[in-house]
């Protein structure tokens, strides 16, 4: 099993253009979530999805849009980025069933800078 | 008000030293909680969910007040690898996670 896959790693983004981080797993877990985290800070909650063909919105989801189309992936849309989009982005899985709660499996990153 | 709140640090302990970490939550609904440590640039990982009589893992113990709405890890006899940040995480009922900003340790030889 790969996991929780990311990509890219690494991106730069001049303010305004727009992209998508990829994030991909192999575990047939039904939840899927996206955070951001700043420096010095805690991981923010931007979108969740509980399954294919459904999402919702986190604490930070203003400039961010997602899908979830299949259960394997969950891209995050970023439209017109703004400097305060500079953050690292993480990705992860879980697979949660109701009255009962399991560990989150994080993807390793992706770090956007927008200048 | 944060959904959860923690003492950033950082922790400076000597090799062997005892030290504990508190977390505070504000959503009284709360359903699940956990210790996650996070690495420099690194993704966090799970270190421990946290159950209401307490549980123990090793060197490392975690314990949850649900009247005061406060958690706690204790680590014991401290390694060098033990440094890292350690996150307070909070699932509610809705399986939304939020997580506190952490606290970080540095072990020192």
């Amino acid at each position: 099993n790969a996991g929780v896959t990311q990509t890219p790693k690494f991106r730069i983004l001049k303010i305004g253009q727009s992209m998508t981080l990829q994030c991909t797993q192999d575990m047939n877990h039904n939840y899927m979530y996206w955070y951001r985290q700043d420096p010095g800070m805690g991981l923010k909650l931007i979108y969740y999805s509980v399954g294919a063909g459904i999402t919702d919105k986190g604490e930070v989801p203003n400039g961010y849009n997602v899908s979830r189309s299949t259960t394997e992936d969950f891209p995050l849309r970023l439209e017109l980025a703004a400097p305060s989009q500079t953050s690292v982005y993480f990705c992860a899985s879980s697979p949660i069933f109701p009255g009962q709660s399991y560990e989150q499996y994080f993807g390793p990153g992706t770090r956007l800078t927008v200048t | 008000r944060k959904e959860v709140e923690q003492d950033p640090g950082p922790f400076n302990v000597p090799e062997g030293a005892t030290v504990a970490f508190n977390c505070t939550y504000s959503n009284s609904a709360s359903q699940s909680f956990f210790w996650y440590r996070q690495d420099c640039r690194k993704e966090p990982k799970l270190l421990m969910s946290v159950y209401s009589s307490g549980n123990e893992d090793g060197r490392f113990t975690a314990q949850l007040n649900r009247a005061s709405q406060y958690i706690s890890l204790l680590i014991r006899d401290s390694k060098l690898s033990d440094s890292a940040t350690y996150l307070c995480v909070v699932q509610d009922n809705f399986n939304k996670f939020y997580f506190g900003s952490g606290t970080k340790l540095n072990v020192k030889p």
